[in-house]
C-alpha cells in the first residue's frame, strides 16, 4: 500500500519570502508523485509532477519539486511567493505497477501568505 | 472545450436517505474517479471506472457503489446515509494513457442532518 505524509498542516509566509511544503510518501513499489493545488471554492488542479528522468521538476508559475528517492520525499518550493499562491497544496503518489492507477493524497498544507 | 463537470454542487439529505452525485469527464478522457473529502481532510479514493466497469476500490463500504455510461460519464451512489458521510465528493477524469494526471471538477457538497 502506499501513502503520503504531509507535515504541515499550516503554513504563513510573508509575501516574496521562500517557502517550503514538506511530502513524504511510502510504497513498496515505483511511483509518480505529484503536487495539486486546490483554490478556495475549487477542485483540484495539477501544479506539477514526477514521472521519470530528472528529479528536479517545475510548474509555470515558479514552484519546484525534487525527487529524493534514498529520504522518500517530494518538497515543494517557491523562492518568493505571491499573495496569489494562497491555497492549500496537496502531495499525491500513484503506484506504477498497476495497471489502472490509484492516486492517494496527502491531508493538504494550507499556505498562507501574509502581505 | 469543457472540464469535468459536477451535480448537482450543493444538497442536503437526512439520515438514511440515498444520493445520486453525476459527474461528466472532461473531453477526451475514458476513466472517471470518485474521491471523498471531509472538512479538513484531502481526498480519498473512493473508486475508479474505466470501460464501465470498476477498476480499483478505495476503503469504502458497499453502500457506496457507482457506474459509467458508454459515454465516459459516471454517477455515484450512497445508500443509507449516516452523518459521517457529509463531505465534497469530487470526480476525476483522466486518460488511461497519461500517468496520474487527473483533472477534477468542483465537487458536490453533501451535508447529511
Amino acid at each position: 500500500a502506499q501513502s503520503v505524509t504531509q507535515l504541515d498542516s499550516q503554513v504563513p509566509v510573508f509575501e516574496e519570502a521562500p517557502v517550503e511544503l514538506r511530502c513524504n510518501y511510502s510504497s513498496s513499489v515505483s511511483v509518480y508523485l505529484f503536487w495539486y493545488v486546490q483554490y478556495p471554492n475549487q477542485g483540484l488542479q495539477l501544479l506539477l509532477k514526477y514521472l521519470s528522468g530528472s528529479t528536479l521538476v517545475k510548474s509555470i508559475n515558479g514552484f519546484e519539486a525534487e525527487f529524493n528517492k534514498s529520504q522518500t520525499s517530494f518538497h515543494l518550493r517557491k523562492p518568493s511567493v505571491h499573495i496569489s499562491d494562497t491555497a492549500e497544496y496537496f502531495c499525491a503518489v500513484s503506484d506504477v505497477s498497476g495497471g489502472y492507477q490509484k492516486v492517494t493524497f496527502g491531508i493538504g498544507t494550507k499556505l498562507q501568505v501574509i502581505p | 472545450d469543457a472540464g469535468v463537470t459536477q451535480s448537482p454542487t450543493h444538497l442536503i439529505k437526512t439520515r438514511g436517505q440515498q444520493v445520486t452525485l453525476r459527474c461528466s469527464p472532461k473531453s477526451g478522457h475514458d476513466t472517471v474517479s470518485w474521491y471523498q473529502q471531509a472538512l479538513g481532510q484531502g481526498p480519498q479514493f473512493i473508486f475508479q471506472y474505466y470501460e464501465e466497469e470498476e477498476r480499483q476500490r478505495g476503503n469504502f463500504p458497499d453502500r457506496f457503489s457507482g457506474h459509467q455510461f458508454p459515454n465516459y460519464s459516471s454517477e455515484l451512489n450512497v445508500n443509507a446515509l449516516l452523518l459521517g458521510d457529509s463531505a465534497l465528493y469530487l470526480c476525476a477524469s483522466s486518460f488511461q494513457g497519461l500517468a496520474g494526471e487527473l483533472f477534477f471538477g468542483e465537487g458536490s457538497r453533501l451535508t447529511v442532518l
